[in-house]
């Protein structure tokens, strides 16, 4: 079974950094990139970024309204991805999710699925 | 960035009711193009991908069509379980975009 579950949000102050962690199985990193996205009560569903295996490098995509304050990062396990935001805003509360691109490479792709449950992040001083 | 407007934002209908839902991008995304499902605390669902491809496990009553700027979704014969929230979003270029939701309830 294709799993992930995300965790490590919270009540966070602003200015802060913040770490979240996204444990998945049922699937191998190589084949399958992580993406993460959020839901915010401003401007809804929003893709954040997503990060390759190790055959890809490693390699990472932002979304441009957050690159510079975001990244994504996996581990030497392949067992579970990171998403870190740096020098948190008042709008960045929201819920994140951690996605599966479940295209697997195809042409036709990416799409995403599944998505684990989401964390919920609140930034507030 | 691609924009996604959807409409209606939302809608009213009855069990059995055959409804279509609207995303227009804001320029062609060549059929990248894919529609989620999502319910309050649960994860979103994939329904849709490549503008008329059914996700495995979900039932026929759900079809996509489109091309280019204009694709729908079209549930019929409403189930109770269909009331929720629906998006597209758009994987033709990064960042991939969403749209602002369709919530569909129950009249």
């Amino acid at each position: 079974e294709v799993r992930l579950v995300e965790s490590g949000g919270g009540l966070m102050r602003p200015g802060r950094s913040l770490r979240l962690s996204c444990e998945f199985s049922g699937f191998t990193f190589e084949d399958y990139p992580i993406n993460w996205v959020r839901q915010t009560p401003g401007k809804g569903l929003e893709w954040i970024g997503f990060i390759r295996g190790p055959a890809y490098g490693d390699s990472t995509k932002y979304a441009p309204s957050l690159s510079g304050r975001v990244s994504i990062s996996g581990d030497d396990s392949q067992t579970t991805a990171y998403l870190q935001i740096n020098r948190l805003r008042i709008e960045d509360t929201g819920v994140y999710f951690c996605v599966r691109d479940g295209s697997g490479g195809s042409s036709s792709g990416p799409w995403f699925d599944p998505w684990g449950q989401g964390v919920r992040v609140i930034v507030s001083s | 960035d691609i924009q996604m407007t959807q409409s209606p934002s939302s809608l009213s209908a009855f069990v059995g009711d055959r409804v279509t839902i609207t995303c227009r991008a804001s320029l062609s995304v060549n059929g990248y193009l894919n529609w989620y499902q999502h319910k309050p605390g649960e994860a979103p669902k994939l329904l849709i991908y490549a503008a008329s491809s059914l996700q495995r496990g979900v039932p026929s009553r759900f079809s996509g069509s489109g091309s280019k700027t204009d694709f729908t979704l079209s549930i019929s014969g409403l189930q109770p379980e269909d009331f929720a929230t629906y998006f597209c979003q758009q994987s033709y270029r990064t960042p991939f975009t969403f749209g602002q939701g369709t919530k569909l309830e129950i009249k």
